[in-house]
């Protein structure tokens, strides 16, 4: 089956640089990758996701790119604030119904 | 109404106890889930029904039966428990054909098994 790795596990940054998240999987049949944001004691709320047919997709302060060859995708938060500061999954999924979860990455964004 | 409302939102249980976790959702989704999430790790699924139809079990012991009684609604049927079954339950929705695959989580149910 499909593997997802995400790197790193933890991240601090200061208010107002950048972040970067970064995932890799194995099923080049991978067509859909979901980010998702998880604040403490809520689910996940999606923040960004993109297509395979798409390199790249950006929504205000927040990018994902992707690499169909390399077989990876990247979340990019800019000008980060302290509500930023959450569990970040990554996730890629082959059929609709069924998403491989990265791992997780903690960002800290310290005021 | 893009929310998915999970009842209750915590739930303290004994290993012969029987207890039921409920979902709702009204966005006319048609594919609904039931993912376990342990500490610090990401959900993991654990029943996929897709037009009220069970069409993923992902090996999931029988102590936990799932439900879906109608479009709207899914249910997770919890007997004889083990304190490792502690966990946050998720329930998500989302589009069941097309491309608009965005899953909608609710906030979980924290279920501690003493």
């Amino acid at each position: 089956g499909e593997n997802v790795e995400q790197h790193p596990s933890t991240l601090s940054v200061q208010e107002g640089d950048s972040a970067v998240i970064k995932c890799t999987y194995s099923d080049s049949a991978s067509n859909y990758f979901p980010w998702y944001k998880q604040e403490l004691g809520k689910g996940p709320q999606l923040i960004i996701d993109i297509r395979s047919n798409v390199g790249e997709k950006k929504d205000q302060r927040i990018a994902v790119t992707l690499n169909k060859t390399a077989k990876h995708f990247s979340l990019h938060i800019t000008e980060t604030q302290p509500e930023d500061s959450a569990v970040y999954f990554c996730a890629a999924s082959i059929n609709f119904n069924k998403f491989y979860f990265g791992s997780g990455t903690k960002l800290n964004v310290k005021p | 109404d893009t929310e998915v409302t999970q009842t209750p939102k915590h739930l303290v249980m004994g290993m012969t106890n029987k207890k039921s976790l409920k979902c709702e959702q009204h966005m006319g989704h048609r594919a609904m889930y039931w993912y376990k999430q342990k500490a610090k790790k990401p959900p993991e699924l654990m029943f996929v029904y897709s037009y009220e139809k069970l069409s993923i079990n992902e090996s999931v012991p029988s102590r936990f039966s799932p439900e879906c009684p109608n479009s709207s609604l899914l249910n997770l049927h919890l007997h004889a428990l083990q304190p490792e079954d502690s966990a946050l339950y998720l329930c998500a929705s989302s589009q069941a054909s097309g491309l608009n695959n965005e899953q909608f989580f609710g906030p979980g149910t924290r279920l501690t098994v003493l």
